[in-house]
C-alpha cells in the first residue's frame, strides 16, 4: 500500500513564524503535490514537484515556499505564516507515466494565531 | 471561473436510496478524471476514468465519463450512513502547473 506521511496532524502558531509542512511518501513516486483546503473553496494546489529539486506553481503559491531534495521528501514552508493560512494542508504524490491515482496524507490542521 | 463544477453541493438521503453525483469539466488538455471520497481525513481514491461510455464499478460506487458532453457521474446504490461523506472530481490534464484541479465537493449525508 502506498504510505504517505505528514510531519503534523495539528500545528499552531504564531502570526511571523517561520513554518515547516513535511510530507514523506515511501512509494518512490517521481509526483507530490501540496494543496490547501479551505471550506467553500475545496482543495487549491500550492506547488508541485515532478522530481528532485523541481518545483512548479500551482493556483495559489503566494507565501509559500517549497523544497524536495529527495524523491521521497516534499516540504512545504511558510516564510512568515499569516492568519489567513490557517487551513487544512494536504500533501499527495502518485507515480505519473499513466498511473494517475493521486494518494493523500492525512493532512495537518495548521492554525496562524 | 471554476474549471470543474460537482453539483449538487449538498444531498440529504435516506438510507436505502440511489444517489447521483455530478461533475463537469473543461476540456483544454484532459487527461482523465477522478473521483475522491472524503470522510474527516484526507481524500481516498475512487475512480479514475479515462475513455468515455465505460462504466466503472466497485460494490455499489459506480461511475461513468462521457467526453464529448464533458461530466462525469458517480453513482451509489442503495446507500449506508457510511457513504457519508465529501466526494470530490478532479480532473487531470498532464504535467506543467496544472496537475489535479479539484471540484468544490458533494457533501452527502445518509440518514438512517
Amino acid at each position: 500500500d502506498v504510505k504517505v506521511t505528514q510531519s503534523s496532524r495539528y500545528l499552531v502558531k504564531r502570526t511571523g513564524e517561520k513554518v515547516f509542512l513535511e510530507c514523506v511518501q515511501d512509494m518512490d513516486h517521481e509526483n507530490m503535490f501540496w494543496y490547501r483546503q479551505d471550506p467553500g473553496l475545496g482543495l487549491r494546489l500550492i506547488y508541485f514537484s515532478y522530481d528532485v529539486k523541481m518545483k512548479e506553481k500551482g493556483d495559489i503559491p503566494e507565501g509559500y515556499s517549497v523544497s524536495r531534495e529527495k524523491k521521497e521528501r516534499f516540504s512545504l514552508i511558510l516564510e512568515s505564516a499569516s492568519t489567513n493560512q490557517t487551513s487544512m494542508y494536504l500533501c499527495a504524490s502518485f507515480k505519473g507515466g499513466g498511473a494517475y491515482e493521486q494518494y493523500f496524507g492525512p493532512g495537518t490542521r495548521l492554525t496562524v494565531t | 471561473e471554476d474549471k470543474v463544477v460537482q453539483s449538487p453541493l449538498s444531498l440529504v438521503v435516506h438510507e436505502g436510496d440511489t444517489v447521483t453525483l455530478n461533475c463537469s469539466y473543461e476540456v483544454t488538455n484532459f487527461r482523465s478524471l477522478l473521483w475522491y471520497k472524503q470522510e474527516k481525513k484526507a481524500p481516498t481514491f475512487l475512480f479514475m476514468l479515462t475513455s468515455s461510455g465505460i462504466e466503472k464499478k466497485s460494490g455499489r460506487l459506480s461511475s461513468i465519463l462521457d467526453k464529448k458532453e464533458l461530466f462525469s457521474i458517480l453513482n451509489i446504490t442503495a446507500t449506508q450512513t457510511g457513504d457519508s461523506a465529501v466526494y470530490l472530481c478532479a480532473e487531470y490534464s498532464g504535467g506543467g502547473a496544472d496537475g489535479l484541479t479539484f471540484g468544490k465537493g458533494t457533501h452527502l449525508i445518509i440518514q438512517p
